[in-house]
């Protein structure tokens, strides 16, 4: 099962919007609405923020919000603050009843 | 309060054996699905195994099937993971997770992480 794809970086000032897209198959990503976003701090475990592509678990931020086109995923971050500098994981079912995570998204609050 | 704790890792020989052990409170274990996953330091999450509330349903990663068993106790609040013929490649981070429902399908609440190092 090969790594969903999400680019290695990105980076925002605070206040603004940021997206990290993350693409997969129809195996994954495209095959099934359960979609999962993770952050994680140096050091940290990873903690979810978005699943079911869209939906927050409880005490995360409305300025994190999923969303989802195909076989590509997107996690949008709005009102960018300097405590959300993190990694940041996509992750889906798979076909074959597996979970597959991205490469991880560093975001850089500049 | 959800905890989860992992212990059993450590410093292993490569082909030797470990299993790892995550200890759960704060919830009742048995509704919810739990996975392993594992992280190489400084590098990126690999789902390892997952298995749902009943046992019913266990799935492993292609690099670990096999080699690696998951086995829960619902009377026990457990979770464990039994790593056979250890690479290198195995060593890691090892994280317990409990999943949103009772199907192994999104990672809601994570233990801090058991270091296996596999190193002759």
């Amino acid at each position: 099962q090969s790594a969903l794809t999400q680019p290695a970086s990105v980076s925002g000032s605070p206040g603004q919007s940021i997206t990290i897209s993350c693409t997969g198959t129809s195996s994954d990503v495209g095959g099934y609405d359960y979609v999962s976003w993770y952050q994680q701090h140096p050091g940290k475990a990873p903690k979810l923020m978005v699943y079911d592509v869209s939906i927050r678990p409880s005490g995360v931020s409305n300025r994190f919000s999923g969303s989802k086109s195909g076989a590509t995923a997107s996690l949008t971050i709005s009102g960018l603050q300097a405590e959300d500098e993190a990694d940041y994981y996509c992750g889906s079912y798979t076909s074959r009843s597996t979970v597959v995570f991205g490469g991880g998204t560093k975001l850089t609050v500049l | 309060e959800v905890q989860l704790v992992e212990s059993g890792g450590g410093l292993v020989q490569p082909g030797r054996s470990l299993r790892l052990s995550c200890a759960a409170t704060g919830f009742t274990f048995g509704d919810y699905a739990m996975h392993w996953v594992r992280q190489a330091p400084g590098k990126g999450l690999e789902w390892v195994s997952g298995i749902n509330w009943n046992s019913g349903n266990i799935n492993y990663a292609d690099s670990v099937r096999g080699r690696f068993t998951i086995s829960r106790d619902n009377a026990k609040n457990s979770l464990y993971l039994q790593m056979n013929s250890l690479k290198a490649e195995d060593s890691a981070f090892y994280y317990c997770s409990r999943d949103v429902g009772t199907i192994a399908r999104n990672l809601e609440k994570w233990g801090q992480g058991t270091l296996v190092t596999v190193s002759s």
